[in-house]
């Protein structure tokens, strides 16, 4: 079956810019995580998205960075006024529950390569 | 704050001989652990699980062991093929809706 899906693969935007992530999970998935990887580093939590519930937003590096979900189906990261340190791989997973729970590992897209000029 | 580490940033083994990727982690309340897989452009893939009331589980050509007593993980790979060189990542639940990773480790396989 489809896996999760990320758009665009890449993205070149110039410093000061606004772009957008969209991450499609799969479906009948309930949990929706958005991960940032710089280079040769590991995964960073940014946000995470649970059904109905408010979204956990600890991990969001500054106020430029937001996120939306539509229920249970597409999530769009929105990254405003794009700074050089911002260049990472921006990964976005599914799980059937919340991560933590045994038997529902993350399932992840191959990711958005942002670079900021 | 508490966070999952790795001992060795690269691991270089020859083909078809087995290897180990080890893991440490500082949270004692830390449940669950999980290793993945990441290859070149791509999303990290799941490999293989372990409750923190579990010691060892296997599954194909993959074993987890799992130390609480050093707090220490490790991923052992059984006749090491090409197709396993990746980075492979440990990750750990102590928050109970998510994980945190680990720095990952670089496995290279010689042919």
């Amino acid at each position: 079956g489809a896996g999760v899906s990320q758009s665009p693969s890449n993205k070149v935007t110039e410093k000061g810019k606004d772009v957008e992530l969209r991450c499609d999970p799969i479906s009948g998935h309930t949990a929706l995580y958005w991960y940032r990887q710089r280079l040769g580093q590991g995964l960073e939590f940014l946000i995470y998205f649970q059904g109905n519930s408010a979204p956990d937003k600890s991990g969001l590096p500054s106020d430029r960075f937001s996120a939306e979900r539509t229920g249970e189906s597409v999530s769009t990261l929105t990254i405003q006024r794009t700074q050089q340190e911002d260049s990472a791989v921006y990964l976005c997973a599914s799980s059937l529950d919340a991560a933590g729970v045994y038997n529902s590992p993350l399932h992840f897209g191959n990711g958005t390569r942002l670079t900021v000029t | 704050g508490e966070s999952v580490g790795l001992h060795l940033p690269t691991l270089s083994v020859q083909e078809g001989d087995n290897s180990i990727i080890n893991c440490a982690y500082s949270n004692s309340a830390s449940d669950y652990f999980i290793w993945y897989k990441q290859e070149s452009g791509k999303g990290p893939q799941f490999i293989i699980d372990i409750r923190s009331n579990m010691d060892k589980r296997q599954g194909q050509r993959v074993t987890v062991l799992l130390n609480k007593t050093v707090k220490h993980l490790s991923l052992q790979i059984a006749a090491t093929q090409p197709g396993d060189s990746a980075v492979y990542f440990c990750a750990e639940n102590n928050a109970g809706n998510m994980l945190t990773f680990g720095g990952g480790t670089r496995l290279m396989v010689k042919p």
